[in-house]
């Protein structure tokens, strides 16, 4: 299998403009998660799907941020407009049964800069 | 206060041993991991505990859990320089994960 694909790895924009990550979970995977990692905070759950609905959405930082997943093999996170405040490493995860047992598996990141 | 905390740096020389400490705070999490990150990459779970458990030992790799102290640590034996990389604790009730302790082996 190959694993969580994650697009773009890097992503440079400016502030105020829109960006939309990319996750492709393992295929058979249940559950997929999108992670925020920065120096100051650490690694931040954002939100988390089960069967492509939406979980739990609380750690969501603001109305700028956003995140669908219209099918069970795609997962998008959209930030519009951004700020520089919003640079960091998105990590999408996935997960195949009950997070409380399973392990998640992690995608390589996209690494974010906004100017 | 946050959920998981666990110091940020260790350094440690090659052939000693390794001991990453953490703490956490929600005393339902049914598991608690410890998981890997090497430069550039996504993280890999590298060992994990049931919290009915108190010791896990896989190869080189031990974990502690004290469940009163909400204690969580990863003593990695024989560190190699291979184990240089963030180590994150993390909790299954929350998906809580720690800010990473960052090991450097040095020769």
């Amino acid at each position: 299998d190959a694993g969580v694909i994650q697009s773009p790895r890097h992503e440079v924009t400016e502030m105020g403009q829109e960006v939309t990550l990319r996750c492709k979970p393992i295929s058979g995977h249940d559950y997929l998660f999108w992670y925020r990692q920065t120096m100051m905070r650490g690694l931040e759950l954002l939100i988390y799907f089960n069967n492509n609905v939406p979980i739990d959405d609380s750690g969501m930082p603001e109305d700028r941020f956003s995140a669908k997943m219209p099918n069970a093999s795609f997962s998008t996170l959209k930030i519009q407009p951004s700020e520089p405040r919003d640079s960091a490493v998105y990590f999408c995860a996935s997960s195949l049964t009950d997070y409380n047992t399973g392990e998640l598996f992690f995608g390589e990141g996209s690494r974010l800069t906004v100017l | 206060g946050e959920d998981v905390e666990q110091s940020l740096f260790l350094s440690v020389r090659e052939g000693d041993s390794s001991v990453i400490n953490c703490t956490y705070t929600d005393s339902s999490s049914t598991y608690l991991y410890w998981y890997k990150q090497e430069p550039g990459a996504g993280l890999q779970l590298l060992t994990y505990i049931f919290s009915n458990m108190d010791m896990k030992q896989d190869q080189r790799l031990t974990v502690l859990l004290n469940k009163k102290d909400k204690h969580l640590s990863l003593r990695i034996a024989d560190t190699q320089t291979g184990d240089s990389a963030i180590y994150f604790c993390a909790e299954s009730t929350k998906l809580s994960f720690g800010a990473g302790t960052t090991v450097t082996v040095r020769a």
